[in-house]
């Protein structure tokens, strides 16, 4: 049974410290999905990619976040130096799209639970 | 007005009643629409989509798509005790490169 696989699945850090979370997105699959869940804010999305290419991240704080692919196996998203308010569930998300903007059922990860201290 | 709306809940049933759940969104041409379901401490995971008006069955769910209404819901038959967690909805925009966008969530408690 194909799945999202996401890693670590909890992480407990304190602040300033840099933390990465990496995700391997379901074989064959040409999207990826970064986002963020919180009890106040629901999901919301951090990035996005298709074929490895970044299509959007304007959810993500620029400053402190970045989300790469560096191949279509793996899919990274840091946060350098880390705060308490980053302190989340983070889930990937991988899909098939075949054509533009249609038919986009996302697989989600079984997440990262991130503890900033 | 955000781009899709979901009364938070908590929505309770007793088991055996039918749950409706709804959602409605912003995008009049927004054209594909997911339900998912998320227990408690997991991650969510895809139970529906519709993307033509009318309803979909699959088992004891049910999608139903008013477009002209801008408006999405889900029941759930025989509603049964594992059914109790917060139902997704979430909306493919009509822009090409713009993913999925998610509202809040509907809690739903089914009581034994």
């Amino acid at each position: 049974d194909a799945r999202v696989t996401q890693t670590p699945r909890h992480k407990v850090t304190e602040m300033g410290q840099e933390v990465t979370m990496r995700c391997q997105p379901i074989l064959g699959h040409n999207t990826v999905f970064w986002y963020r869940q919180t009890m106040m804010q629901g999901l919301e999305l951090l990035a996005y990619f298709r074929n490895r290419a970044p299509l959007d991240d304007s959810g993500m704080p620029k400053d402190r976040f970045s989300a790469e692919m560096p191949d279509a196996t793996l899919a990274t998203l840091k946060i350098q130096p880390s705060e308490p308010r980053d302190s989340a569930v983070y889930f990937c998300a991988s899909g098939l799209e075949r054509q533009a903007g249609l038919n986009q059922p996302q697989h989600f990860g079984d997440g990262t639970r991130l503890s900033i201290l | 007005q955000k781009e899709v709306e979901q009364n938070s809940g908590p929505l309770s049933v007793p088991e055996g009643a039918i749950a409706s759940l709804n959602c409605t969104y912003s995008d009049r041409g927004s054209q594909s629409f997911f339900w998912y379901r998320q227990y408690s401490g997991k991650s969510p995971e895809l139970i529906m989509f519709i993307y033509s008006n009318g309803d979909k069955e699959d088992g004891r769910f049910t999608a139903q798509l008013n477009k002209a209404s801008q408006y999405v819901s889900l029941l759930i038959r025989d509603s049964q005790p594992s059914d109790s967690a917060t139902y997704l909805c979430a909306v493919l925009r009509n822009s090409g490169n713009t993913p999925l966008v998610f509202g809040k969530g509907t809690r739903l408690s089914v009581i034994a």
